[in-house]
């Protein structure tokens, strides 16, 4: 994989569903890989950092898991909210602590 | 603290016109960013800067130039507008000593260019 991937593109679902999704990141010279959360009309905000194979960050009701060998990360929403309705972005910073190469994200629509 | 701000939040040009997109950042951040966020494409690196007076390109430098003359503002110059670089514009700031280069952006910049 030479760039970040993200499925799936989309995601609607209903209030109290809980629901994941992927990241997938080159796995060689990795460094870091970042959720974040960006809402309508507004700017990304950082939700996790991960670096160690194995890691798991939470919270609330959102958490993360890291697979660097494989070269991929889980986020998970326990229990969604309409609040929760955004897109959600991970970056790797693979090679190179200076960049974050961003992929394009998945959109998660939850209604009542 | 404003965080990363960035002027202006919006502007419409003809082509061939030019314009400079300013951010400004107050949280003493080494390394600058400026991207594009187009439907379907993410967020793509221009040019960035880790430092006072350096900079470089990123994905899609081409068409964009920037200046970085001092560390809490980073200016990003498009000299003739075409229509393709309608689209918005983020800035972002980060400290290489923090979360792993942790991102902080600012609140985005919709230009068309008509």
């Amino acid at each position: 994989i030479l760039n970040v991937e993200q499925s799936p593109q989309s995601l609607h679902v209903q209030e109290g569903d809980s629901t994941n999704f992927t990241c997938s990141f080159p796995s060689s010279n990795f460094y870091a890989l970042h959720w974040y959360r960006w809402e309508t009309a507004k700017s990304p905000e950082a939700l996790f950092v991960m670096t160690l194979n194995g890691d798991e960050k939470k919270k609330g009701r959102i958490s993360a898991t890291l697979n660097t060998k494989e070269g991929y990360s889980y986020l998970y929403i326990k229990g969604s909210q309409p609040e929760d309705s955004a897109t959600y972005l991970c970056a790797s910073n693979t090679g190179t602590a200076s960049k974050l190469t961003f992929g394009t994200g998945t959109r998660l629509q939850v209604t009542l | 603290n404003a965080g990363v701000t960035q002027t202006p939040k919006f502007r419409v040009l003809k082509t061939g016109q030019s314009m400079t997109l300013l951010c400004a950042q107050d949280m003493n951040h080494e390394y600058m960013y400026w991207y594009r966020q187009d439907p379907g494409m993410g967020l793509r690196l221009i040019h960035y800067s880790v430092g006072e007076g350096t900079t470089a390109k990123g994905e899609v430098p081409d068409g964009y130039n920037v200046s970085r003359l001092k560390k809490q503002n980073f200016l990003l110059g498009l000299e003739s507008a075409a229509p393709s670089q309608t689209s918005v514009y983020f800035c972002a700031s980060s400290s290489p000593g923090r979360g792993y280069n942790e991102q902080f952006f600012g609140p985005g910049t919709r230009l068309t260019v008509l």
